[in-house]
This record gives structure tokens, C-alpha cells and sequence, in this order.
């Protein structure tokens, strides 16, 4: 079975300071891994996912996430933080073997402060 | 492109009684999956339903039920309402098309907020 950690269930960061939400899973092939975001009474928006290729993947808004199969990792960053960046961020895992069904981490809130 | 719609967007319920949630999918799109979302559990999965059949079942109890019609929309049911049912439900589809390789990727609508009183 499959599982995301999201570290941290808040990360608060100044507006134009360096961005790094961190997420690790288990998985027994190497998956499919995503990053949403979802604004407050709104639904989630895939922001970038990684299937296979190179592994630095490039999202909306500024985003990027990494894929380091050593160390079960795709953490999310961004070189400078907006206030419009303040939103919940999911981490998901996919089996392409399996079922597919994603496997969400709990998620973090990230608070940009002025 | 019209995205995922959900209806309705807020509703409020008395324990024991039962609601019924309606998703529309992106057109095109066969698979749709069904999340409730709380402050506690965060995201977890309900069903998924491809073709009319529900293909993939969390964990949850038979109060929750599902179905999907032949133009892929899906309603969700939830029978005898318990306060721990106070929610945000989410709806997502997938392309899902047959031959291709499925990757998980979602697209979500903006849920339906159910409080149970």
C-alpha cells in the first residue's frame, strides 16, 4: 500500500521568501506523484505531476517539485512566495501498476505573511 | 471547456436523514471519484465509478453509495446522516480513456459542503 507524509501541517513564510512544502512516500514501484492547491470554499487544481522523464517538473504559478527516488521525495518549492500563494497544498501518489487511485497526504497550509 | 460541476454547493441536514450530491464531469471524461474531505482526515477516498460500474471502493460504511449514469454524471447518496458526516465533498473525473495509461491525475470541482445538525 501506498502512503504520503507532508511534513508540517503549517509552513509560514515571508512574501518573497523561498517556498519548500515537503513531501515523502512509500511506495513499492516508483509512482506517479502530484502537487494540488486548493483555495479557501474551492475545489483543488493539479499544479504540476510527475509521470516519468526528467525528473525536475515545472507547474503553474511559479512552482517546481522534484522527484529524488533515493530519498522517496517530491517536494514542492517556489523562489519567491506571493500573498496570492496562501492556499492548502496536497501532495498525491498514483500506482501505475495498481489501481491508480491517488493517495493524498493531509496536507499544508501555507501562510504568507506581508 | 466547462470544468467539474457539484450541486448543490451548501446544504444542511438533521441527523438520520439522507442527501443526495450531484457531479457533473468535464465532458469527455468517464471516470469520476468521489472524496470527503474534513479538518481531521483530511482527503479520503469514497468510490470511483467508470462506465456505470463503481470500479473503486474506499473505506467507508454502506451509508455511502453511489452511482453513475450513462452520460457519466454521478450522484453520491449518504443514508441516515450522523454528525461525523459534516463535510466537504469532492468530486473529480478522468479522462481515463481505454488504451491509455492512466496516471491518477484529477480534476475537481469546487464540492458540496454538507453540515449535519
Amino acid at each position: 500500500a501506498q502512503s504520503v507524509t507532508q511534513l508540517g501541517s503549517h509552513v509560514s513564510v515571508s512574501e518573497g521568501a523561498l517556498v519548500l512544502l515537503r513531501c515523502n512516500y512509500s511506495s513499492s514501484v516508483p509512482p506517479y506523484l502530484f502537487w494540488y492547491v486548493q483555495y479557501p470554499n474551492q475545489g483543488l487544481q493539479l499544479l504540476l505531476k510527475y509521470t516519468t522523464g526528467a525528473t525536475l517538473v515545472k507547474g503553474i504559478n511559479g512552482f517546481e517539485a522534484e522527484f529524488k527516488k533515493s530519498e522517496t521525495s517530491f517536494h514542492l518549492t517556489k523562489p519567491s512566495a506571493h500573498m496570492s500563494d496562501a492556499a492548502e497544498y496536497f501532495c498525491a501518489v498514483s500506482d501505475p501498476g495498481g489501481s491508480y487511485i491517488p493517495t493524498f497526504g493531509r496536507g499544508t497550509s501555507l501562510i504568507v505573511h506581508p | 471547456k466547462a470544468g467539474v460541476t457539484q450541486t448543490p454547493r451548501y446544504l444542511i441536514k438533521t441527523r438520520g436523514q439522507q442527501v443526495t450530491l450531484s457531479c457533473s464531469p468535464i465532458s469527455g471524461h468517464r471516470s469520476v471519484s468521489w472524496y470527503q474531505q474534513t479538518p481531521g482526515q483530511g482527503l479520503q477516498f469514497l468510490f470511483e465509478y467508470f462506465s456505470e460500474t463503481q470500479r473503486n471502493k474506499g473505506n467507508f460504511p454502506g451509508r455511502f453509495s453511489g452511482r453513475q449514469f450513462s452520460n457519466s454524471r454521478s450522484e453520491m447518496n449518504v443514508s441516515t446522516l450522523e454528525l461525523g458526516d459534516s463535510a466537504l465533498y469532492l468530486c473529480a473525473s478522468s479522462l481515463s480513456r481505454t488504451g491509455e495509461v492512466d496516471t491518477g491525475e484529477l480534476f475537481f470541482g469546487e464540492g458540496s459542503r454538507l453540515t449535519v445538525l
